[in-house]
């Protein structure tokens, strides 16, 4: 199965400042049609889970342009440019590639 | 828009078996795979299993094969999962999505309680 490992698993971060985020995969997730099935996702405590980024890159419909996705192969980078009180919460990386599709830990921002 | 509500989440014995609906709408059901993924408590988000359109692709993740059958009715919109033989480590909360590679919309849950 493919490990899925985020870090750091805590994250402290002042308003207005940037956050980063790494996801890195034991296997390559370019799958057979040429997509890379990396997704990041926000949870608030007591919600569903909300996805920002798709295709490791490319932004949800209504997410705010302050959050962006890099990366590819094995790894990956969610980048909150200023941090806004809003953002708290866990947030997840995803691979959709290979099956059991499988998440990161998650990352703790807490302001 | 996209709607996806579960029902049927319970607090059951070890050993018991649940049935998990999920009413999808505002979509064309039958195009879509669809999935549950499930959190236990204060935990991370697990696949558990998937379904095709015409539900001649079906996986499982190895912690529910053989216990866990997932199924879909296209004409009621509706992907079910049912869940026999279970454990305390399948005490969670459980998510009907769409789309299980993009993962695009998820449902708000449905928690399953077992414990004697």
């Amino acid at each position: 199965d493919v490990v899925v490992t985020q870090s750091p698993l805590s994250l402290p971060v002042g308003l207005g400042q940037p956050a980063f985020i790494s996801c890195r995969s034991s296997r390559n997730l370019v799958y057979s049609d040429g997509n890379t099935y990396l997704n990041w996702f926000h949870q608030r405590p007591g919600q569903s889970p909300r996805r920002l980024i798709y295709h490791a890159s490319k932004r949800d419909s209504g997410v705010p342009d302050r959050f962006s996705g890099s990366g590819s192969g094995t790894e990956f980078t969610l980048k909150i440019n200023r941090v806004e009180a809003e953002d708290i919460g866990v947030y997840y990386c995803m691979q959709g590639t290979h099956w059991p599709f499988s998440f990161g830990g998650g990352t703790k921002v807490e302001i | 828009q996209v709607q996806l509500v579960e029902s049927g989440g319970a607090l059951v014995q070890p050993g018991g078996s649940l049935r998990l609906s999920c009413a999808a709408s505002g979509f064309t059901f039958r195009d879509y795979y669809m999935s549950w993924i499930r959190q236990a408590p204060g935990k991370g988000l697990e696949s558990v299993s998937y379904i095709s359109g015409g539900s001649n692709d079906i996986q499982y993740s190895d912690s529910v094969r053989g216990r866990f059958t997932i199924s879909r009715d296209n004409a009621r919109n509706a992907v079910y999962l049912q869940m026999n033989d279970l454990r305390v480590e399948d005490t969670a909360v459980y998510y009907c999505t769409r789309d299980p590679r993009h993962f695009d919309y998820c449902g708000q849950g449905a928690l399953v309680t077992v414990s004697s």
